[in-house]
């Protein structure tokens, strides 16, 4: 079992420009949440998907985007990237909303310039 | 705002003492607590969780405690070993299903 997988690990984009992130989910879940951990700081819920569809959203702007796939797997968009979004972002995977059964991902750092 | 606060960033502890991590939040709306655990390049692991009807709850090594008036919580480890150093995260939430807010994390070293 290969656990969650992220894709990439590592990106550097400039201001203005958008990327996307993927996350395969742990073989058997179903749901999968997005983090955002900034460095120096704890994860902020960004958005959960169930279902291909967005369950629950944090404190986040628009331009933070979400899309789930039938097979489960997760992709997180954001648009006219800031300086300020440049952090580790984190795919958890969980069956249903047992957040005991929430594993994470390795990340994918993101730098913005 | 941060609802929920570790305002330790590091910690240090011999082998086979106790660790204390603490961790205080703000928002009383919330009775279900997580700990998670982060090693350098990975995501962070379940650890031990907790709710409000609960004021402690043990797993092996692990203990966790609940002060819901004063809005505490605390993570025991004994005895401490050097693979337990790691980032500590709390995180809490309003029933299970919801949005997780997380602390800052707490370093901890356990020195053999």
């Amino acid at each position: 079992d290969a656990g969650v997988t992220q894709s990439p690990t590592h990106l550097i984009k400039t201001r203005g420009q958008q990327v996307t992130l993927r996350c395969s989910p742990k073989s058997g879940h179903d749901t999968v949440s997005w983090y955002q951990q900034a460095l120096g700081q704890g994860p902020q819920f960004i958005f959960q998907y169930y279902e291909e569809e967005e369950r629950q959203r944090g404190n986040f702007p628009d331009r933070f985007s979400g899309h789930q796939f039938p097979n489960y797997s997760s992709e997180l968009n954001v648009n006219a990237l800031l300086l300020g979004d440049s952090a580790l972002y984190l795919c958890a995977s969980s069956f249903g909303t047992y957040q005991e059964t929430q594993y994470f991902g390795p990340g994918t750092r993101l730098l913005v310039l | 705002d941060q609802q929920v606060k570790q305002n330790s960033p590091s910690l240090s502890v011999q082998e086979g003492r106790i660790s204390i991590l603490n961790c205080d939040y703000t928002n009383s709306m919330f009775d279900y607590f997580l700990w998670y655990k982060k090693y350098p390049a990975e995501g962070p692991t379940f650890l031990i969780s907790i709710s409000s009807i609960k004021d402690k709850n043990e797993d092996g090594r692990f203990t966790v405690f609940l002060n819901k008036s004063a809005k505490h919580l605390s993570l025991h480890i004994v005895p401490s070993q050097p693979g337990d150093s790691a980032v500590y995260f709390c995180a809490a939430s309003v029933s299970t299903g919801n949005q997780f807010y997380f602390g800052t994390g707490t370093s901890l070293t356990v020195i053999p």
